[in-house]
């Protein structure tokens, strides 16, 4: 059964740091893994998607890298800012039948002015 | 390009009642899934609908239910409302399954 974890669960930051938030998942047979974005009360932002044969997607100062063999994905937020305070989520598509997306329980981080 | 509609975006209801949710999904998408968000248990799968037909269905009790209409537009039911359906409902829109997926706002729905 696939289980994602994101560490650390909360993470703040003074701004124009470079950050790396984490995620990792259980069984590496997935179809793709998507990073998005919540801010509070509201929904999901779509940030990067990155199928099953790549090794990173690139958005802006936003870089996300998956590494399959070793259960990994990491999203790297360079010279972050106030604006990019939210929860950040991971979500894993499986190979096979069925591929409902399998959630981690998100990074929640604070970018300090 | 218009993006993922969901109505209402609040709802309180009674325990014992039932409940309605819609979602429009952006134009040309077919693809539609349902998640229930809560702070202890996150993001739950529900069940995703495809050229009307539910494709995959998540450990839900029956009580929850959806459809999906010949223009993609879909709803979910819940019926005999418990406290514990209080939560986050959120769509997500895809062109067809396993494509990148685009999430409404959510409906708030509070159980009293």
């Amino acid at each position: 059964k696939q289980e994602v974890t994101q560490i650390p669960a909360a993470l703040s930051v003074p701004e124009g740091e470079n950050l790396v938030l984490n995620c990792s998942f259980t069984d590496s047979a997935i179809y793709n893994l998507q990073w998005f974005r919540q801010d509070p009360g509201k929904g999901l932002t779509s940030l990067l998607l990155i199928q099953s044969s790549q090794r990173e997607q690139t958005s802006g100062r936003l870089n996300a890298s998956l590494d399959k063999s070793s259960g990994r994905s990491t999203l790297y937020i360079a010279a972050s800012q106030p604006g990019d305070s939210a929860t950040y989520l991971c979500a894993v598509s499986n190979a096979g039948n069925n591929r409902k997306l399998i959630w981690g329980l998100g990074t929640s981080l604070a970018v300090n002015p | 390009k218009a993006g993922v509609t969901q109505t209402p975006r609040y709802l309180i209801k009674t325990r014992g009642q039932q409940v309605t949710l819609s979602c429009s999904p952006i134009s040309g998408h077919r693809s539609v899934s349902w998640y229930q968000q809560t702070p202890g248990q996150g993001l739950q799968f529900l069940f995703e609908y495809f050229s009307e037909t539910q494709r995959n269905k998540g450990n839900f009790p029956g009580r929850f239910s959806g459809r999906q209409f010949s223009n993609s537009r879909s709803e979910m039911n819940v019926s005999t409302l418990e406290l514990g359906d209080s939560a986050l409902y959120l769509c997500a829109s895809q062109r067809v399954m396993n494509t990148e997926a685009f999430f409404g706002q959510g409906t708030r729905l509070t159980v009293v």
